[in-house]
């Protein structure tokens, strides 16, 4: 299958700092991508959906200011936690897929786990 | 707007004995797409198996394969021969168009040896 990367693997960041993931799609160019966020033991959340070379759509409840999503190629996507706060430690996950292709289906970076201390 | 639930939190099964894990949804639509997931403890999301509405044929990979009842909204996981590599989080996952996936609760497996 289609490879996605994500870098960092993990970060410890002190509050108030920003922190920016990148979500690279390796093999394949990537229209869409989408981010998530997880808490232990619980399902993914959908944060945002984006499009290369468009606004990214964000999820009700989700800050968008305060998770800048640029997705300005079509292997590369960032999220970006500005003016980060213990409560914005989690694990993010982005995933992405090729809208002009057949098989529907979101291939996974392996996430990133946030720290705010 | 479309619902995706996994009524089980928790399942274990003997190494080597087969295992079902449930998953409904809620649908308007009728051609679509069902997937399930697995998260390892290293939290990467792998695919295990995909369905498409439209096929009556039930999909199967090895090991995994799904009893899809399309009347029923009903799309249930069978593991046979469980191996302890199978331990993991188990998403049911749904999507239609170009949407997104609206993912279940999840299911927690456990292999015991």
């Amino acid at each position: 299958g289609a490879v996605v990367s994500q870098h960092p693997s993990w970060v410890i960041c002190k509050s108030g700092t920003s922190v920016k993931i990148e979500c690279r799609s390796l093999d394949f160019q990537a229209t869409t991508m989408f981010w998530y966020r997880q808490f232990p033991k619980q399902s993914l959340m959908l944060m945002a959906t984006s499009n290369e070379g468009s606004k990214a759509t964000y999820e009700q409840g989700v800050e968008k200011d305060k998770f800048l999503i640029n997705h300005a190629s079509l292997t590369l996507s960032t999220l970006t936690v500005t003016s980060a706060h213990p409560e914005d430690s989690s694990f993010y996950i982005c995933s992405a897929r090729d809208l002009r292709l057949a098989v529907n289906e979101q291939f996974f970076g392996p996430g990133t786990r946030l720290t705010v201390l | 707007a479309q619902t995706v639930t996994q009524s089980q939190p928790e399942m274990s099964v003997q190494e080597a004995e087969t295992v079902t894990l449930s998953c409904t949804y809620d649908t308007s639509e009728s051609d679509y797409y069902l997937f399930w997931y697995k998260q390892p403890p290293s939290r990467q999301m792998i695919l295990v198996i995909r369905q498409e509405a439209y096929k009556q044929q039930n999909a199967t990979e090895n090991r995994f394969s799904v009893n899809f009842q399309k009347a029923a909204k009903s799309f249930s996981l069978k593991i046979s021969d469980s191996q302890l590599g199978d331990a993991a989080m188990y998403f049911c996952a749904y999507y239609w168009g170009a949407q997104k996936l609206v993912f279940g609760q999840g299911t927690r497996l456990t292999i015991n040896p």
